[in-house]
């Protein structure tokens, strides 16, 4: 069974710092790697998609990476904003077992002023 | 355009109730995809519904729950004989095939009396 792990669950930076957030699956036979952010009380909002062939996806100040191989992908967050408060959480789509997506714990993220 | 809607955005009921929740996806996609947001399970996947193909049900924690799709648009989520356990915000999301990227709803908090 797919098990998705992110890590930190929280966290809490200035404005402006540049940051990681960390996650990991069991089964590197995956379709594709989503991430997405989640704000209070509200549905989720898809950032990037990474197909298992690509090692990475860009949009505006945000990167994703993907190492099938040793089941590890990265989000890169650059100058962050306080509207980039929320919590992120990436989920994995496994080949050939339909579109269904298992999804991480999540990392709360807090940028302060 | 429209993104996916869902309705009711919260439902109160009694241990015992049923209920249906409704999800409208984008117009012209043809997968659709329940999950649920609990606070000690994460987001689970539920199931989903590609065109005309027989869903994939093998998310539901119970024979309490059905879906339909009805003309290939429209869903709706039953709960029958309701329980505490089951509160939670059901997802709603859609993709333009069995293929691409998932999109979501906003979510209906259901809370079990």
């Amino acid at each position: 069974k797919q098990e998705v792990t992110q890590i930190p669950a929280a966290l809490s930076v200035p404005e402006g710092e540049n940051l990681v957030l960390n996650c990991s699956f069991t089964d590197s036979a995956i379709y594709n790697l989503q991430w997405f952010r989640q704000d209070p009380g509200k549905g989720l909002t898809s950032l990037l998609l990474i197909q298992s062939s690509q090692r990475e996806q860009t949009s505006g100040r945000l990167n994703a990476s993907l190492d099938k191989s040793s089941g590890r992908s990265t989000l890169y967050i650059a100058a962050s904003q306080p509207g980039d408060s929320a919590t992120y959480l990436c989920a994995v789509r496994l080949a050939g077992g339909g579109n269904k997506l298992t999804f991480g714990t999540g990392t709360q993220l807090k940028v302060e002023l | 355009g429209a993104g996916v809607s869902q309705s009711p955005s919260n439902k109160v009921t009694e241990k015992g109730k049923d209920v249906e929740l409704r999800c409208d996806p984008i117009s012209g996609h043809t997968a659709l995809y329940w999950y649920r947001q609990s606070l000690g399970q994460g987001l689970e996947f539920l199931i989903y519904f590609q065109g005309n193909s027989a869903p994939d049900k093998s998310g539901l924690p119970s024979d309490r729950f059905s879906a339909e799709r009805t003309g290939g648009s429209v869903s709706t989520l039953t709960i029958q004989r309701t329980q505490q356990e089951d509160s939670a915000v059901y997802l709603c999301a859609s993709s333009l095939t069995i293929n691409n990227e998932q999109f979501f709803g906003p979510g209906t908090r259901l809370t079990v009396l």
